[in-house]
């Protein structure tokens, strides 16, 4: 079945450093992936969707500076989250679908700390 | 635009019992509907998906859901609930592009 992998699953950094964040599809071509962000026992928030080769399309509150999205390939999507702040911290998760069109898979999520 | 309502924040149900997991949507089309479930840490495990067709949806792990258009609903069920299957359920409804997920679900099991 449709895989997608995502790294790293935590990562701890300084305030005012920038973390980036893998999303990769293993096993078919994502042609869309989207960008969740989940605070604690709370539901999932899209931010930004993208479509490989293109500039990725923000929902309303998110700061598309502060979130940079890339995808550049088929098979990978990347989140770098720029000048990271305590406020930043949350867990991350990336879905993708391609193949089967109406599918969404996601990924296992990242827990970005910034201290 | 879409939206999901999940109206029950914590259900505890003791294992082996049966299990009721309520959810209704708001969208103007025939939605596309989806139950995941996510274990703490973890990303989100698809359980079943509607599209069309039949209005009762067999998943994984022996739930199944009932679409209901009638009632804007899509409940989620199992006969028997297993220890295991503690963790956190969300309805989900997409457009065709994304997903608007509801508040999800906190299932207890009690032995």
């Amino acid at each position: 079945g449709a895989v997608v992998s995502q790294h790293p699953s935590w990562v701890i950094c300084k305030s005012g450093t920038s973390v980036k964040i893998e999303c990769r599809s293993l096993d078919f071509q994502a042609t869309t992936m989207f960008w969740y962000r989940q605070f604690p026992k709370q539901s999932l928030m899209l931010m930004a969707t993208s479509n490989e080769g293109s500039k990725a399309t923000y929902e309303q509150g998110v700061e598309k500076d502060k979130f940079l999205i890339n995808h550049a390939s088929l098979t990978l999507s990347t989140l770098t989250v720029t000048s990271a702040h305590p406020e930043d911290s949350s867990f991350y998760i990336c879905s993708a679908r391609g193949g089967d069109y109406y599918g969404y898979t996601f990924g296992s999520g990242t827990r970005l700390t910034v201290v | 635009a879409q939206s999901v309502t999940q109206p029950d924040i914590h259900i505890t149900v003791s294992e082996g019992a049966s299990l009721e997991l309520r959810c209704n949507y708001s969208y103007g089309a025939t939605p596309y509907l989806f139950w995941y479930v996510q274990s703490p840490g973890q990303g989100l495990q698809l359980l079943l998906k509607y599209f069309s067709g039949d209005t009762l949806v067999q998943g994984i792990k022996g739930f199944e859901a009932e679409f209901k258009r009638s009632q804007s609903s899509f409940n989620l069920r199992k006969p028997s609930v297993h220890w295991s299957d503690a963790a956190e359920y969300f309805c989900a409804v997409g457009d065709g592009n994304k997903l608007v997920f509801g508040a999800g679900t906190i299932l207890r099991v009690k032995s």
